[in-house]
């Protein structure tokens, strides 16, 4: 069976500080991979998603980026944290194609300070 | 652009009671695919149903259903026989087919809580 993974569960980073959080999937090949952002109280918003290794699309501009370096890897990066960044950060996967459901990994909860 | 609208931003039932969670969306597409995730306190999001927009059916699973109504756009949740366990945020999503990709535009979510 798949199996989703992400960590830390938890982090406090001060503003202006690096940032990397990691998404690893199990029990499938070649998925196409998401990041999504759920600020307090609202939706979740789409980051970046990737259909394959090396290949990232980006949704929405900001100072925040994605890698794929291995096929079940994602990782979501930022040089210099900003308040605005703090959220509830989820990792998805899907089977390639349409019409796949989406399946989340616990999440991150990040807090700037 | 694909939207979502959930205009219910709480709800509350009785345990063991049935309750009805709207989701209205817009797009130009004619062949897509929707879903309702389940978000509970751990946060956790949670796949409860998914829908083919070409399919007529209502698609069910156990003591959830959907009301998919096509020309209205309508993609309604029906919970029955309530239950503690089904308190949580739930959120309503849209996927089209245009595009491989897969990327799901979620609505805000409706809080339900479930009282004893």
């Amino acid at each position: 069976s798949q199996t989703i993974h992400q960590w830390p569960a938890t982090l406090v980073q001060p503003v202006g500080s690096p940032l990397s959080l990691e998404c690893t999937v199990e029990g499938t090949s070649n998925p196409n991979l998401y990041w999504y952002r759920q600020a307090a109280g609202r939706g979740l918003q789409l980051l970046f998603y990737s259909v394959g290794i090396g290949q990232i699309s980006s949704e929405v501009p900001q100072n925040l980026s994605a890698s794929r370096p291995q096929d079940r890897q994602f990782i979501l990066s930022s040089k210099k944290l900003l308040l605005s960044d703090s959220g509830f950060y989820l990792c998805a996967w899907s089977v390639l194609g349409v019409g796949g459901e989406q399946y989340f990994g616990p999440g991150t909860r990040l807090t700037v300070t | 652009a694909q939207t979502v609208t959930q205009s219910q931003p709480e709800m509350s039932v009785q345990e063991a009671e049935t309750v009805t969670l709207s989701c209205t969306y817009d797009t130009s597409e004619s062949n897509y695919y929707l879903f309702w995730y389940k978000q509970p306190p751990s946060r956790q999001m949670i796949l409860v149903i998914r829908q083919e927009a070409y399919k007529q059916q209502n698609a069910t699973e156990n003591r959830f259903s959907v009301n998919f109504q096509k020309a209205a756009k309508s993609f309604s949740l029906k919970i029955s026989d309530s239950q503690l366990g089904d308190t949580a945020m739930y959120f309503c999503a849209f996927m089209g087919w245009l595009g491989s990709q897969g990327n799901l535009i979620f609505g805000k979510g409706t809080k339900l809580s479930v009282k004893p």
